[in-house]
This record gives structure tokens, C-alpha cells and sequence, in this order.
């Protein structure tokens, strides 16, 4: 069963747009984890949010979680087409030993 | 360094036959997760493999097996073949078992079940 779920479950946007995808999820967690899946390819990763922490940034991206709603986003500044893929949320639950668990992901697709 | 890697990319099977996919971790990484994709249920933990012994294991049936080799290479198993074992087989690897160490992902084995 999946912990997380995105929203939107797609989203369609213009080269230099800003992207904004969320993710919200069920019990309580160590880590939230934001991935990239190009079509066909592994999954690659984008970052890392403890839950101690509510605000995180690298690069294009800036990533926020709120424990108290069970809830994170990760914001993508000034798109590019090579944006374009699967974006998903996955969280490690706390007492947890590794297992992630995998949101369902948004499919973004950014128009040149 | 060399990234995860899996083998074969692809592979097409028939009902009731049985399946081995192999994974190769990053070098130095102890820890082998799997993962199955599919269009319906997403990503789903399958199992994960820490110095050879398996630490963690999803909710799939025992026809689904894996197992580690002292050089961290994994294998997972599937036997009895079904048409819903159809999906993207992903394996991940990590340095240790640290909560807080992301998974670098393989690009996967597409198996297609006729």
C-alpha cells in the first residue's frame, strides 16, 4: 500500500514556470524524500527533508515538510524542458528499518 | 564511480516459468533494496539485503525471493510466473542501513509476462 500520496497527478507548464508538486502522507516519518523518473529510466534522487527540519534547498529546488499536517511540497524555479518526467515523494517511517514507501507520483511535463 | 546496475534490461516470459534479475550495487555499498513498479500500485517494496541476510521484506507472495552474495551483488526470484508480475523490477542500493541515506536507484528490469 502506498504512505504518500502527490497532487497533482499531472501538471503541464511553460519553460521558465515555476512547478509546484505535494505530497502528503500517513504515519509518522525519519525522512521525506523527493525522486525524478525520466520515462523508462531508474529513479533519481532529487533530496532529503528529516523531520525535524521544514524548509530545505538545492539548486532549482526547494523543498518544505509540515509534520503537524503530514504534508510536503517541493518547488522546481524557472522550469526547463529537461524538467520533464515523474517527480515522487517517498518517506521512511520512523522505527522503520529501511523500507521507503512510494507516493504515486506527478507527471510534469514542461512545453519549450 | 560506476552506478547500480542491472541485468538483463529486458525480459520476456511465459506463465508458469521462473525468473532470476540480477543487481549490481554502487562499490562500497552494503545495502540492496528491490522495488516493483507497475502502472496500477506504483512502487512497492519488495525486500532489502544487509551483509548477505535480508533485513526487511514487503508484503508480496513467496514466489518472490532474493538473496546477497558476500560482494553485495543481489539476485531476486521469481517463480511460478503470473501475467501481474508484469512490471519494471527496481533495484536500489545505499552505503549502509543509516535511515538517512538516500537509495541510488538501477534502471531496472522490464519483464514482460506473455
Amino acid at each position: 500500500s502506498q504512505q504518500g500520496e502527490e497532487d497533482p497527478q499531472a501538471l503541464s507548464i511553460q519553460e521558465g514556470e515555476n512547478a509546484t508538486m505535494n505530497c502528503s502522507y500517513k504515519t509518522s516519518i525519519n525522512n521525506l524524500q523527493w525522486y525524478r523518473q525520466n520515462s523508462g529510466r531508474g529513479l533519481v534522487h532529487l533530496i532529503l527533508i528529516r523531520s525535524n527540519e521544514r524548509e530545505k534547498h538545492s539548486g532549482r529546488l526547494r523543498v518544505t515538510l509540515d509534520t503537524s499536517k503530514k504534508s510536503s511540497s517541493v518547488l522546481i524555479t524557472a522550469s526547463r524542458a529537461a524538467d520533464t518526467a515523474s517527480y515522487f515523494c517517498a518517506t521512511a517511517r520512523s522505527g522503520g528499518y529501511n523500507k521507503l514507501i512510494f507516493g504515486a507520483g506527478t507527471r510534469l511535463a514542461v512545453h519549450p | 564511480k560506476a552506478g547500480v546496475t542491472q541485468t538483463p534490461r529486458y525480459l520476456i516470459k511465459t506463465r508458469g516459468q521462473q525468473v532470476t534479475l540480477s543487481c549490481s550495487p554502487i562499490s562500497g555499498h552494503r545495502s540492496v533494496s528491490w522495488y516493483q513498479q507497475t502502472p496500477g500500485q506504483g512502487l512497492q517494496f519488495l525486500f532489502e539485503y544487509f551483509s548477505e541476510t535480508q533485513r526487511n521484506k514487503g508484503n508480496f507472495p513467496g514466489r518472490f525471493s532474493g538473496r546477497q552474495f558476500s560482494n553485495s551483488r543481489s539476485e531476486m526470484n521469481v517463480s511460478t510466473l503470473e501475467l501481474g508480475d508484469s512490471a519494471l523490477y527496481l533495484c536500489a542500493s545505499r552505503e549502509g542501513t543509516e535511515g538517512n541515506q538516500p537509495q541510488h536507484f538501477g534502471d531496472g528490469t522490464r519483464l514482460s509476462i506473455l
